[in-house]
């Protein structure tokens, strides 16, 4: 089955810890994002990338990390520096970047809680 | 600062009657829009796209384009309860920017 997944399905951190949540997929896309939602708001970009070893800051990016060292595979670090973290995490990937092919594609998410 | 704008919900229609879903956006140079369907809990789905003006139907689905207006909107024809979900109205130019959602109660 082609799709993406995310793990864990929930994580909970300590104050002053860093944080990897995974986000593989089996779908050939070019490009794969990541978003955060809180409660009762649409999605906000942390990161994005077109292509391998290459990646852009959303628009809320400070506090995250990412690296893109093969097409399938995009993991987003929350460090301690992301004051408010607590959130619902979404990873997605897309064909192409914008227009036709851009349309993207969710993973199941990753609920992050701060203890 | 590219906006998306949806009509505040929530929005409540009786089972059978049509639902509808506005969606406004500030960057006039804006090509594709999406409707991504999101349940409590879970991940967004997408429903429908549209790149150009005009209506695209899909089922009880229509994605309705004006550009000159910037205007989107979604009409759920013959609603079911199994619609009830928060609607996600999406712009896309270099990356999808979305509105904050609509969420939607069909009333059996």
């Amino acid at each position: 089955d082609g799709g993406i997944t995310q793990s864990p399905k929930y994580l909970f951190r300590k104050e002053g810890q860093n944080v990897t949540l995974s986000c593989e997929q089996n779908l050939n896309h070019d490009a794969m994002y990541w978003y955060r939602q809180d409660p009762g708001q649409g999605l906000r970009l942390i990161y994005y990338s077109q292509i391998v070893n290459d990646f852009q800051k959303g628009d809320i990016a400070e506090g995250y990390s990412v690296s893109r060292e093969k097409k399938e595979s995009f993991p987003l670090t929350v460090t301690s520096a992301q004051k408010n973290p607590t959130a619902f995490y979404l990873c997605a990937s897309s064909p192409g970047l914008a227009g036709v092919g851009g349309e993207q594609f969710f993973g199941p998410g990753t609920r992050l809680t701060v203890l | 600062q590219k906006e998306v704008e949806q009509n505040s919900g929530p929005l409540s229609v009786p089972e059978g009657a049509i639902a509808s879903l506005n969606c406004t956006y500030s960057d006039r140079g804006s090509q594709s829009f999406f409707w991504y369907r999101q349940y409590s809990g879970k991940s967004p789905e997408l429903i429908m796209f549209i790149y150009s003006n005009g209506d695209k139907e899909d089922g009880r689905f229509t994605a309705q384009l004006n550009k000159a207006s910037q205007y989107v909107s979604l009409l759920i024809r013959d609603s079911q309860p199994s619609d009830s979900a928060t609607y996600l109205c999406a712009v896309n130019d270099y990356k999808l920017s979305f509105g904050a959602g609509t969420t939607v109660t069909v009333r059996a």
